[in-house]
């Protein structure tokens, strides 16, 4: 099974700031991996796809890179409505996993 | 617009069972492979089981693998998962998700969940 780190686990930021969340495979996985962002009470959306493409619709404010076992998803000026848990997810194998969670507050 | 309209959780006893379902619509189901997401209150995503667009080819967690079924009838764009031997620990948000056509199981559509609670 291909466990992902990621992390932090929590981060407090302010408005505009930049966020960075980083996403460790166990094994290399190409650019299978994949994030997601839940909001409180809400269903999980995809925001990036095999690692740095942007889903449709998704504000250009959020970047994903990496390949092989290390990944960064990237939000350039954090605004309040990115309050939310962002989770990775590979789907190089099965069993398919995810990360487990980063939880980012605003200020 | 894609819709995926979860239904069928509830409060079940240990060793008892339940069937969840899935009610889609917005795209072509049957090209579409399907999955189950689960979440426990709180905390984080566990992957439950995956199906092919023509029902084919299943997947399973090892935690769930025995216990679970998945199904589909594509003639009613409606994607199951029978759960028998419940445990405690199947206690969770049961997520639908759909998987985009011709691509890796990733999951573009998400509905809003069915909740499965077992405890005697």
């Amino acid at each position: 099974e291909i466990v992902l780190t990621q992390s932090p686990d929590f981060q407090s930021v302010t408005p505009k700031e930049k966020v960075t969340i980083t996403c460790r495979a166990s094994q290399t996985i190409g650019s299978s991996l994949h994030w997601y962002q839940q909001k409180p009470d809400q269903s999980p959306k995809l925001l990036i796809k095999y690692g740095s493409q942007s889903f449709s619709g998704v504000p250009s404010r959020f970047s994903g890179s990496g390949f092989g076992t290390d990944f960064t998803l990237t939000i350039n000026s954090l605004e309040a409505e990115d309050a939310a848990s962002y989770y990775c997810h590979q789907s190089s194998s099965f069993p398919l996993t995810f990360g487990g969670g980063t939880k980012v507050e605003i200020k | 617009e894609v819709q995926l309209l979860e239904s069928g959780g509830g409060l079940v006893q240990p060793g008892g069972s339940l069937r969840l379902s899935c009610a889609a619509s917005g795209f072509t189901f049957n090209t579409c492979a399907m999955s189950w997401v689960r979440q426990t209150p709180g905390k984080g995503l566990e992957w439950v089981s995956a199906i092919s667009g023509s029902g084919g080819t299943t997947y399973y967690a090892d935690s769930v693998k025995g216990r679970f079924t998945i199904s589909r009838d594509n003639s009613k764009n409606t994607l199951y998962l029978q759960m028998n031997i419940l445990r405690a620990e199947d206690t969770a948000l049961y997520y639908c998700a759909k998987v985009p056509n011709s691509s890796g199981y990733l999951f573009d559509y998400w509905g809003q969940g069915t909740l499965v609670t077992v405890s005697s």
